[in-house]
């Protein structure tokens, strides 16, 4: 079956620390993308990525960085300058042009 | 970052009714996009609209694309307990890079 695999489901991590959400995908998507959604709000856009090594920051890039070496896999690194990283992660990818986002099922992240 | 007005927030219905919700922008967009999350997990592509005017359904859900291209609305007819969940319009604005703009979201409730 493709989709989109995002692990751990739940993280839990000291302040202070980096750490890194996986996000694979075998639909052999172009584009992934990162967001953030916190209780409330819509999903914010944190990095995308459109082609292998090379990536945009969102809207909320400051405190995460990610990499795309390859086309099946963009993680997400949590550092410790992010203020406020508990949150919920959902990746997602398209192919190019104006196709739809698929979504992951998330990475609960929890820092305390 | 930008976010599209969602209404209503939420909404607590009997099994049977049917629901409305909204979403409106100041921009323009391409194509508008509805998605169902269930709690814990990542949003599900429910209907994709990529005309002015477009008017789609899938089963009991009709969406439609607003002439403006400022606005869109979900109908879900008939609805049943497996119905609960936030439901989240997304604005795309097109061109190279395929960002979508995520309502805040509308939570439905429905009782049996």
């Amino acid at each position: 079956d493709g989709g989109i695999t995002q692990s751990p489901k739940y993280l839990f991590r000291k302040e202070g620390q980096n750490v890194t959400l996986s996000c694979e995908q075998n639909l052999n998507h172009d584009a992934m993308y990162w967001y953030r959604q916190d209780p409330g709000q819509g999903l914010r856009l944190i990095y995308y990525s459109q082609i292998v090594n090379d990536f945009q920051k969102g809207d909320i890039a400051e405190g995460y960085s990610v990499s795309r070496e390859k086309k099946e896999s963009f993680p997400l690194t949590v550092t410790s300058a992010q203020k406020n990283p508990t949150a919920f992660y959902l990746c997602a990818s398209s192919m190019e042009g104006t196709s739809p986002l698929h979504f992951g099922n998330g990475t609960r992240l929890t820092v305390t | 970052g930008q976010q599209l007005n969602q209404s209503p927030q939420s909404m607590f219905i009997q099994e049977g009714e049917d629901v409305s919700m909204n979403c409106t922008s100041s921009s323009i967009f391409n194509t508008w996009l509805w998605y169902k999350q269930d709690p814990g997990e990542g949003p599900v592509l429910l209907i994709a609209l990529y005309k002015a005017g477009e008017l789609t359904s899938n089963g009991r859900l009709t969406a439609q694309f607003g002439i403006t291209r400022k606005d869109s609305f979900l109908n879900i007819s008939a609805s049943i307990p497996s119905d609960v969940g936030i439901y989240f319009c997304a604005g795309q604005l097109g061109g190279a890079t395929n960002k979508l703009i995520f309502g805040t979201g509308t939570l439905l409730a429905v009782q049996p």
